[in-house]
């Protein structure tokens, strides 16, 4: 199994430009999370997915929006990127088997917007 | 309004040492309090997590002391080796919202010094 995946691994982008984040897990987990990652601030929850059909906002949601394709892919878009969204992207999946909390986290996506 | 406060942010302890990283969470509501560990350029991994129905956890050389009056959480790392020089992300949730949302401290970064 792979786990969580992430693509792309890295991305320059200019300030205007839109892109997608890509993430798929192939644990048959139910619930997916969207974080970002800033220096000193932890990480902070951008959406959550629940589960296929559903996505919530998290602390920080502003400029972005989610999909949710199936129950494998969620997907985070960036419409119009600012320099503020110079970030590492984390996805994680979650089991929904009863008292399994443990999320799995990707290896992250380097973002940087110039 | 930040819900786990995370102390220290950086700590250099010697080989053989005991790394110790403590946290308070202000939300009554949460009862999974998980650590994770992350090595530079990885994902955050779970290291170990507890309820609050115990009072310790103990993993190999990682421990976790709970102190629900207190409202903190720590963890200890026995024997600490080089190998373990991470960063270290506490966490919380509560277990009976549905989703799961962690919330996590800022980090320390742990430099354990031959």
């Amino acid at each position: 199994n792979a786990g969580v995946t992430q693509t792309p691994k890295f991305q320059v982008l200019k300030t205007g430009q839109s892109m997608t984040l890509q993430c798929a897990q192939d644990m048959n987990h139910n619930s997916m999370y969207w974080y970002r990652q800033d220096p000193g601030m932890g990480l902070r929850l951008i959406y959550y997915s629940a589960s296929e059909g559903t996505t919530d906002k998290g602390e920080v949601p502003n400029g972005y929006n989610v999909s949710r394709l199936n129950k494998r892919e969620f997907s985070l878009r960036l419409e119009s990127a600012a320099p503020s969204q110079t970030s590492v992207y984390f996805c994680a999946s979650r089991s929904a088997l009863a008292g399994f909390y443990e999320q799995y986290f990707g290896p992250g996506t380097r973002l940087t917007v110039t | 309004q930040q819900q786990v406060k995370q102390s220290p942010q950086s700590l250099i302890v010697q080989k053989g040492g005991i790394s110790i990283i403590n946290c308070a969470y202000e939300n009554t509501a949460f009862d999974y309090f998980p650590w994770y560990q992350q090595f530079p350029g990885k994902g955050p991994a779970l290291l170990i997590a507890i309820r609050p129905d115990v009072s310790e956890k103990k993993e190999g050389r990682f421990t976790i002391s709970f102190n629900k009056s207190a409202k903190q959480f720590s963890l200890h790392i026995m024997d600490s080796q080089p190998g373990d020089s991470a960063t270290y992300f506490c966490a919380a949730t509560p277990t009976g919202a549905g989703s799961y949302q962690l919330t996590f401290g800022k980090g320390t970064k742990l430099s354990v010094i031959p």
